[in-house]
């Protein structure tokens, strides 16, 4: 009963460099997300994902990259990181928005990035 | 546009204290979601509780319970009888139908002994 998994848990990058923040759930949820949080700021929405093959921006998408090849997996990529982009990413699924039940989002245990 | 406001950043109480965190939020839809989420030292994050916008009933769980109330667009939070191990930092969030979700600054509550 893994639920949502991410990797790494940390990870420290050098300003330029590019990376990959995995995301996997194993509930079969259509709804797939990517948060930051930053000190002061809450959680802010990223990227998500409704579905295998579509993804649609947030409120900050700007320096990252998403897909949705698969129900199960939804990664992150900084394609060239920046000091701004120090911040502790969440990523979450859930089943798609009904007006009866299952809109409870699950987080994954987060993952702490440094950019130097 | 969706917004949640937790205009408290930080709480601090003593042991037993009453607490209560304030949410309040912003949505033209009709048909929404509510949420309150806590995230403990560790920094996972953990659901507290749902509640759909056609739902008023007030919610008690053991020494949590939340008062939702449309007429102020509130959803409040209260802990009674505060223990040590409640100090974390709580959220509160918004969903709609259009698959976003929103999340409120946080309220840090240091409860101590």
């Amino acid at each position: 009963n893994a639920g949502v998994t991410q990797t790494p848990k940390f990870q420290v990058l050098k300003t330029g460099q590019s990376m990959t923040l995995q995301c996997a759930q194993d509930m079969n949820h259509e709804y797939m997300s990517w948060y930051r949080q930053d000190p002061g700021m809450g959680l802010r929405l990223i990227h998500y994902s409704v579905g295998a093959g579509i993804t649609d921006q947030g409120e900050v998408p700007n320096g990252y990259n998403v897909s949705r090849s698969t129900t199960e997996d939804f990664p992150l990529r900084l394609l060239s990181a920046a000091p701004s982009q120090t911040s502790v990413y969440f990523c979450a699924s859930s089943y798609r928005w009904t007006e009866n039940q299952r809109n409870t989002i699950y987080f994954g245990e987060g993952s702490w990035l440094t950019v130097v | 546009a969706q917004k949640v406001t937790q205009a408290q950043t930080e709480i601090s109480v003593v042991e037993k204290e009453d607490v209560t965190l304030d949410c309040v939020y912003e949505t033209r839809d009709t048909t929404y979601y509510l949420f309150w989420y806590k995230q403990p030292p560790s920094g996972e994050l953990v659901f507290l509780i749902r509640r759909n916008s056609f739902d008023e009933q007030n919610e008690i769980s053991g020494r949590y319970s939340w008062n939702f109330q449309k007429s102020t667009s509130s959803f409040n939070f209260t802990i009674t009888a505060s223990q040590v191990v409640d100090s974390a930092v709580y959220f509160c969030a918004l969903r709609t139908n259009n698959n976003d979700m929103r999340f409120g600054a946080g309220t840090r509550l240091t409860v101590k002994p």
